[in-house]
């Protein structure tokens, strides 16, 4: 199993900026690491990819270091519209995507 | 492209009647995959498809469960009979291969309730 490991809940307030976390000790030369969001009653959505160092889109900063066995989601500036569940992914290409239990994020006001 | 597309998107059905959900994965992609989501098991992969062909199908609960898909734009989960502890959300999702580097898109899902 890509298993990764994240905590199970965060909690934030407007304006702030929140980094998730997440433990990949086992990552194979290929895997990439993939973060979805996902709302309650939809689908997970994709938010970023990375294989190392740092990749941004207009949702996220994902900081991955060298050694590759960790990885951190930055979300800059949060509003309450980004309270949601967060996943952490390995990506072996191939095979299909193994979900965890995600972090749930609060965003207070 | 309008996404991934699932349906019903919502389905109530009694228990021992066959239930069938549909999915048509975005156009141009050769992966798919069917999940299940609840709140004890979280999001749960049943099946997942490369190129039409059944690659792993460990996750599917037991036998009243199948799935096939029968050409690169359609894909059926189907249970037959349906029991209560089959309520869920199913979700679709598809990508391009090779998966890395090419993220899944999901769909909205289907919520089945049996009663």
């Amino acid at each position: 199993l890509a298993k990764t490991t994240q905590p199970i809940s965060m909690d934030s307030y407007e304006g702030q900026e929140v980094n998730i976390t997440c433990s990949h000790n086992n990552i194979a030369t290929n895997d990439y690491i993939t973060w979805y969001q996902q709302f309650p009653s939809q689908g997970p959505r994709f938010i970023i990819q990375g294989y190392k160092t740092k990749v941004t889109n207009e949702v996220a900063s994902l900081f991955i270091p060298a050694d590759r066995k960790s990885s951190t989601l930055s979300l800059p500036r949060v509003s309450l519209s980004d309270t949601a569940v967060y996943y952490c992914l390995r990506d072996t290409g191939r095979r299909a995507l193994t979900f965890g239990s995600g972090t749930r994020l609060q965003v207070q006001p | 492209d309008a996404g991934v597309i699932q349906s019903p998107r919502h389905e109530v059905t009694e228990m021992g009647q066959e239930v069938t959900l549909r999915c048509k994965p975005i156009s141009g992609h050769n992966s798919l995959f069917w999940y299940r989501q609840t709140m004890m098991r979280g999001l749960e992969l049943l099946i997942y498809f490369n190129n039409n062909v059944p690659i792993d199908d460990s996750g599917m609960p037991e036998d009243r469960f199948s799935a096939k898909m029968p050409n690169a734009s359609f894909s059926t989960l189907k249970i037959q009979p349906s029991e209560p502890r089959d309520s869920a959300v199913y979700f679709c999702a598809s990508r391009i291969l090779p998966g890395q580097g090419n993220p899944a898109f999901f769909g909205q899902g289907t919520r089945l309730t049996v009663v």
